[in-house]
């Protein structure tokens, strides 16, 4: 089965360009979460999803960060305007709703570098 | 606010020499402990779920237990395979919530 599936691997941009990274998660998932990783704060969950419907947005930075879902088989994260501290490894994951405690099951990132 | 602490922070072990991680946490309410493995470039790699204090779960050369205040990841006699960075992650009771707070992680190296 395909996992969760990242687009750019790689990007690299000047700041104050728009940036666009992308998602496509596990057929049949209700769940899709975008997370951030860096050396200093580690993974920290920015948004996530439920049935195409943001639930907790609490942890977007701020007004340049935003996060659509428009179907159940993709996700965008922009920024703009991006700037050097917006840097990091950028995780989507999903999941399954169940009675149980569904693990998230996570790409392999898109590494961001903003110049 | 829930917290996790990941300790140590790097650990190099020989290979076949057997060791401990530790994940501490502080939830209002747990609902479920999660260790994850994580190799260079890539995503990290669900390994086990924990509910409540007492349980075991186990993995090839791993073992993940819990108490009411803390997780060890046991690893028995690990080859250099086993090298990548180990996460711990909780998740709050409160109904609906699917939110999931990560410690900053072990990076193990198994020296062959």
């Amino acid at each position: 089965d395909a996992g969760v599936i990242q687009s750019p691997r790689h990007e690299v941009t000047e700041m104050g360009q728009e940036v666009t990274l992308r998602c496509k998660p596990i057929s049949g998932h209700d769940y899709l979460f975008w997370y951030r990783q860096t050396m200093m704060r580690g993974l920290e969950l920015l948004i996530y999803f439920n049935n195409n419907v943001p639930i907790d947005d609490s942890g977007m930075p701020e007004d340049r960060f935003s996060a659509k879902m428009p179907n159940a088989s993709f996700s965008t994260l922009k920024i703009q305007p991006s700037e050097p501290r917006d840097s990091a490894v950028y995780f989507c994951a999903s999941s399954l709703y169940g009675s149980g405690n569904q693990p998230q099951h996570f790409g392999d990132g898109t590494r961001l570098s903003i110049l | 606010e829930d917290q996790v602490t990941q300790s140590p922070e790097a650990l190099r072990l020989q290979e076949g020499e057997s060791s401990s991680l530790n994940c501490s946490y502080t939830v209002s309410g747990l609902r479920g402990l999660f260790w994850y493995r994580q190799d260079p470039g890539k995503g990290p790699e669900f390994l086990f779920t924990l509910y409540s204090a007492g349980e075991e779960k186990e993995k090839e050369r791993l073992k993940a237990t819990l108490t009411k205040k803390e997780s060890f990841l046991h690893i028995t006699a690990p080859k250099p395979e086993d090298s990548a960075t180990y996460l711990c992650a909780v998740r709050r009771s409160n109904f609906g919530n699917e939110k999931l707070t990560f410690g900053t992680g072990t990076r193990l190296t198994i020296i062959p």
